[in-house]
């Protein structure tokens, strides 16, 4: 069952402009994951945000995690081309080590 | 360093023929993983390796698909007979096994693209 499912499933925005994708999941997790895929092939770990975080940051992207309501958001500010890609949640399943994927948020950034 | 390796990267086969698909982990990481990604589709877990710990094949969706790894690195996916519903993406991961049971970051590989006429 998917642990993860991501909110919009597309997005596209203007280059320059911030993207929030969000995240939801149904079981109480230790930590949760965000890759960037690009053109369908492999997976780009972006950042690591552990249950007892409410909020974290690397560059451009800020993370935030919501333990009471299962959900967590991905904001990219200031958008470029580049960051066009997939966006996927994804976080380990019933303490197993089974990273568990939502479907993910596709991201257009137009120039 | 390398990153996680796959081989080959596209491979088109006719529908019940065998296939077999590699993976090599970054050197060091004890935990290997793959997925499968159908197209416009999330990332289905199938089978996770740990050590010399039995695998968890729990996601493998039928007695087609098996994997081994050799030496606790290389692994191979196999998938007898293929069936045109096989065709997707082939994702392999690796990561560190951390002190107190838990994993790491994966990091994936660039991935197989099946494909089965």
């Amino acid at each position: 069952s998917q642990q993860g499912e991501e909110d919009p499933q597309a997005l596209s925005i203007q280059e320059g402009e911030n993207a929030t994708m969000n995240c939801s999941y149904k079981t109480s997790i230790n930590n949760l994951q965000w890759y960037r895929q690009n053109s369908g092939r492999g997976l780009v770990h972006l950042i690591l945000i552990r249950s007892n975080e409410r909020e974290k940051h690397s560059g451009r992207l800020r993370v935030t995690l919501d333990t009471s309501k299962k959900s967590s958001s991905l904001l990219i500010t200031a958008s470029r081309a580049a960051d066009t890609a997939s966006y996927f949640c994804a976080t380990f399943q019933g303490g197993s080590e089974k990273l568990v994927f939502g479907k993910g948020t596709k991201l257009t950034v137009n120039p | 360093g390398a990153g996680v390796s796959q081989s080959p990267s596209n491979k088109v086969t006719e529908k019940g023929k065998d296939v077999e698909l590699r993976c090599d982990p970054i050197s060091g990481h004890t935990a290997l993983y793959w997925y499968r990604q159908s197209l416009g589709q999330g990332l289905e877990f199938l089978i996770y390796f740990q050590g010399n710990s039995a695998p968890d094949k729990s996601g493998l969706p039928s007695d087609r698909f098996s994997a081994e790894r050799t030496g606790g690195s290389v692994s191979t996916l196999t998938i007898q007979r293929t069936q045109q519903e096989d065709s997707a993406v082939y994702l392999c991961a690796s990561s560190l096994f951390l002190a107190g049971g838990s994993t790491d970051t994966q990091y994936f590989g660039p991935g197989t693209r099946l494909t089965v006429l």
